[in-house]
């Protein structure tokens, strides 16, 4: 089965600093999605891309993240200046139509 | 207040045990997913059901959701070791294209 890949898979940083995170979606999905999954609790919706723009995202996704389809195959999720709170597991997601979500195994990222 | 409700949170079976997980939503469904989570893993995605009354099953998991398309329930036939992990439901509602998820059932199956 197609899978959608994350790298890093484990990212350290300093607060403050500058973060991407990438994906690479599965090649004929449309929809790009970003969620985040802080320890022990539940995973959260961030953004959706459809289009090369933002479809819809959250009250998480303030003015510190952004998402760019750079090159037609890679997906990133930028943080600007990290938090210690943005410590998490960060995971892409692609779709073909919206409606079934395919997830890749995450980045997880601490902010130290 | 949460769109989605789990039940239960965690769940200790034997192996070999049937089980049922649930899922409550506050507003009529137009999608619930139910993919499975290992720990510090991504998800997997398990089943998707849309209409009202709609069942699916695949290998000894079974999903149903209710006619009014606001309950889902997960059900594993006969445990196994292989089946533990955290259970998350998902739902799309109408005019939105995302996925929210529920809090998760973490499922851990004794030998």
């Amino acid at each position: 089965e197609p899978e959608v890949t994350q790298t890093p898979s484990h990212q350290v940083t300093q607060m403050g600093q500058e973060v991407i995170l990438r994906c690479v979606p599965i090649s004929n999905h449309l929809y790009f999605y970003w969620y985040r999954q802080i320890l022990g609790q539940k995973v959260e919706f961030l953004v959706s891309f459809y289009n090369n723009e933002i479809s819809e995202k959250s009250e998480i996704f303030d003015d510190q993240f952004s998402v760019e389809r750079p090159d037609g195959s890679n997906f990133t999720l930028k943080i600007r200046s990290t938090k210690l709170e943005d410590s998490a597991m960060y995971f892409c997601a692609s779709s073909s139509d919206s409606s079934r979500l395919f997830f890749g195994e995450g980045s997880r990222l601490t902010v130290l | 207040s949460q769109e989605l409700e789990q039940s239960p949170q965690s769940l200790i079976v034997q192996e070999g045990k049937n089980l049922t997980i649930n899922c409550t939503s506050s507003k009529t469904l137009y999608g619930l997913y139910w993919y499975k989570q290992k720990y510090g893993e991504g998800l997997i995605f398990l089943m998707m059901l849309q209409k009202g009354g709609e069942e699916k099953s695949h290998e000894k998991i079974t999903a149903k959701l209710d006619e009014k398309k606001q309950q889902s329930s997960l059900h594993i036939t006969a445990s196994q070791p292989s089946h533990a992990g955290i259970y998350l439901c998902g739902a799309v509602y109408g005019g939105a294209q995302k996925l929210v998820f529920g809090q998760g059932t973490r499922l851990t199956i004794n030998p």
